[in-house]
């Protein structure tokens, strides 16, 4: 069964540094893997979709990766702001079982003024 | 302005008092889907739907049930709420299914006491 794990679970910068955000998941058979954003009690936005044929994708300040064969996506944030700070989600649809995403659980972030 | 919109965002009911949240929206989208989101558990897939009349299993569907009669709408029923079913609530929807940019309500809190 599919597992996606996300590291750190918790992360505090100082605003402006560059920072990587890490995802994992255990099977590399699936079809995109997608980021997410989460605001304290709202919904989820949809940062960058990555499909299994591409490497990366990039928005504004976000560059995400997808390695498939390690099973590892990395979130990259340049010139980090204030305005970040929330909780970054990854999730992945594995092959063979229809429409159903599988999310990982995870990072805070806090970007400190 | 392009959204999914679920209602209610806050309810509290008894164990066994059947309820619907409701979930539409109006863009047009084809997929829909429903998650709960509980502390150290993340987002876990409860249905979803490819189209009118067509849904399926995710994760967690044990105790909800779902129907797909228009394409806007998506409801999730609990005929028979407990207390292990207190969680947030959200509903999906995209184009594309896992393909496709994924857009999210703002959530019900649901408390089953």
């Amino acid at each position: 069964k599919q597992e996606v794990t996300q590291i750190p679970a918790a992360l505090s910068v100082p605003e402006g540094e560059n920072l990587v955000l890490n995802c994992s998941f255990t099977d590399s058979a699936i079809y995109n893997l997608q980021w997410f954003r989460q605001d304290p009690g709202k919904g989820l936005t949809s940062l960058l979709l990555i499909q299994s044929s591409q490497r990366e994708q990039t928005s504004g300040r976000l560059n995400a990766s997808l390695d498939k064969s390690s099973g590892r996506s990395t979130l990259y944030i340049a010139a980090s702001q204030p305005g970040d700070s929330a909780t970054y989600l990854c999730a992945v649809i594995p092959k063979g079982h229809g429409q159903n995403f599988v999310f990982g659980p995870g990072t805070r972030l806090s970007v400190l003024p | 302005e392009a959204q999914v919109t679920q209602n209610p965002r806050y309810l509290i009911t008894v164990t066994g008092k059947k309820l619907t949240v409701t979930c539409s929206q109006n863009m047009n989208h084809e997929y829909m889907s429903w998650y709960r989101q509980d502390p150290g558990l993340g987002l876990r897939q409860i249905y979803y739907s490819m189209n009118v009349e067509v849904t399926d299993k995710g994760d967690v569907p044990e105790g909800y049930k779902v129907s797909r009669k228009e394409k806007r709408n998506f409801p999730l029923i609990l005929e028979s709420p407990s207390p292990n079913q207190t969680s947030l609530y959200f509903c999906a929807s995209s184009f594309y299914g896992g393909a496709g940019e994924q857009y999210f309500g703002p959530g019900t809190r649901l408390t089953v006491t």
